[in-house]
């Protein structure tokens, strides 16, 4: 059981190249995210996808695109990247259960993706 | 938006000391996780809590949300605990983290 698993582990690209993150999750969750860390910071949320065939904007969608290409499997394309997205990158998972009337959602994170765009 | 504060921003302990780390936040949330950051920057999760008091091993955490805060105690701290502790309620919305550094 590998978890979330994400590809590559670094990168380097120059502005205005293209590319795109992989993350794949074998735990079977409906809903995934892609998140980004900053130096000295917590993470702040790019994209999610609720469920298979949905995706939305988090608090930081501009310069993204995201894939939701079956339940397994969430990417996150940088079209024409910029120095500013310099960051590493964090995919997750999770499953929503309820129990009564409250309902509950943990997060599962995979290894991270370091980028620099120089 | 929802606001996540954490208290303190650095902590340096000596080996087998305990600690409290606290996380404000300023609305009513139905997720809370805590997170351990270490120096590799790997996330591992600690404690899903959204409400209640669960403990593993040294660490403990205790959320009251009808109070808006959650605390993280670790017990006779070890290095391998360095590291930047991070809560994050909701979506999730993540505070800035607690940098805990234990020296031997």
């Amino acid at each position: 059981n590998a978890g979330v698993t994400q590809t590559p582990k670094f990168q380097v690209l120059k502005t205005g190249q293209s590319m795109t993150l992989q993350c794949a999750q074998d735990m079977n969750h409906n809903s995934m995210y892609w998140y980004r860390q900053d130096p000295g910071m917590g993470l702040r949320l790019i994209y999610y996808s609720a469920s298979e065939g949905t995706t939305d904007k988090g608090e930081v969608p501009n310069g993204y695109n995201v894939s939701r290409l079956n339940k397994r499997e969430f990417s996150l394309r940088l079209e024409s990247a910029a120095p500013s997205q310099t960051s590493v990158y964090f995919c997750a998972s999770s499953e929503r259960w309820t129990s009564g009337s409250s309902s509950y959602n943990e997060q599962f994170f995979g290894p991270g993706t370091r980028l620099t765009v120089l | 938006g929802i606001q996540v504060e954490q208290s303190p921003p650095d902590l340096i302990l000596q080996e087998g000391a305990n600690s409290t780390l606290r996380c404000n936040f300023s609305d009513s949330v139905n997720n809370l996780q805590w997170f351990h950051q270490n120096p590799w920057g790997q996330l591992i999760n600690l404690f899903y809590i959204p409400s209640g008091t669960k403990q593993n091993g040294r660490l403990s955490a205790t959320t009251v949300a009808t109070e808006r805060y959650s605390l993280l105690y670790i017990s006779s701290s070890q290095t391998t605990d360095s590291g930047v502790y991070f809560c994050a309620v909701f979506k999730l919305i993540f505070g800035t983290g607690t940098l805990l550094a234990v020296q031997p």
